[in-house]
């Protein structure tokens, strides 16, 4: 069984950084492409981006373009999102999952990011 | 951009069935994938590939997709199955996954 675990809850301020953790256990992991999606509060799924670890090639949303980064460390079995620029509207759940085909079959616990002054 | 549009909210009495709609343009040439979501949890992949259940998943839970619609079928429902449900494809042409905009399911 696969089994994603993420860094705990963070407060940052605007316009400074947040990086979140998703580590996987289980399975073959860096065959699978690890994504990062995002809930803002009462709001619905946003995908953000992803990476193969295999290949450590990322691709992002559109509007997330230039602020933020996927990494993966291959020898902890560990990928990274770090969002830059917060803005308070950045205050959100942060999701990985584990995409298996193309859907997201194995989620992480969720870290809440809290931007705030 | 590819959009998903899914009504905001269904109520269904326990025993009947509920029917979720995912509308997107051509959504019957993608495969659709159907996510639920209770408060406070990650979300849980409930149908992939259009219709097929990962393990453990019941079978009161099924899909179909053709055309410009797609549906989340919930046979037999039941109190446990009020949650948000959510669809999901991968536009090609963009590289993007999209979510739909999320349907909440109340069970009366």
């Amino acid at each position: 069984q696969v089994h994603l675990v993420q860094s705990g809850a963070d407060v940052k301020k605007p316009g400074s950084s947040v990086k979140v953790s998703c580590k996987a256990s289980g399975g073959t992991s860096s065959n699978y492409a690890i994504s990062w999606v995002r809930q803002a509060p009462g709001q619905g799924l946003e995908w953000m981006g992803g990476i193969i670890p295999l290949f450590g090639t990322a691709n992002y949303a559109q509007r997330f373009q230039g602020r933020v980064t996927i990494t993966t460390d291959e020898s902890t079995s560990t990928t990274y999102m770090e969002l830059s620029s917060l803005r308070s509207d950045d205050t959100a759940v942060y999701y990985c999952a584990r995409v298996v085909g193309w859907a997201f079959e194995y989620w992480g616990q969720g870290t809440l990011v809290t931007v705030s002054s | 951009s590819y959009v998903l549009t899914q009504p905001p909210s269904v109520s269904v009495a326990p025993g009947q069935t509920a029917r979720i709609t995912c509308g997107g343009n051509n959504i019957g040439d993608k495969s659709v994938h159907w996510y639920l979501q209770k408060p406070g949890q990650a979300p849980v992949l409930v149908v992939y590939d259009d219709s097929d259940r990962p393990s453990g998943i019941p079978e009161r839970f099924s899909g179909s997709n053709s055309g410009n619609t797609a549906t989340l079928t919930i046979s037999r429902v039941e109190a446990g199955d009020e949650a948000d449900y959510y669809c999901q494809v991968w536009d090609s042409s963009r590289d993007h996954y999209v979510f739909g905009t999320g349907t909440k399911v109340t069970v009366l």
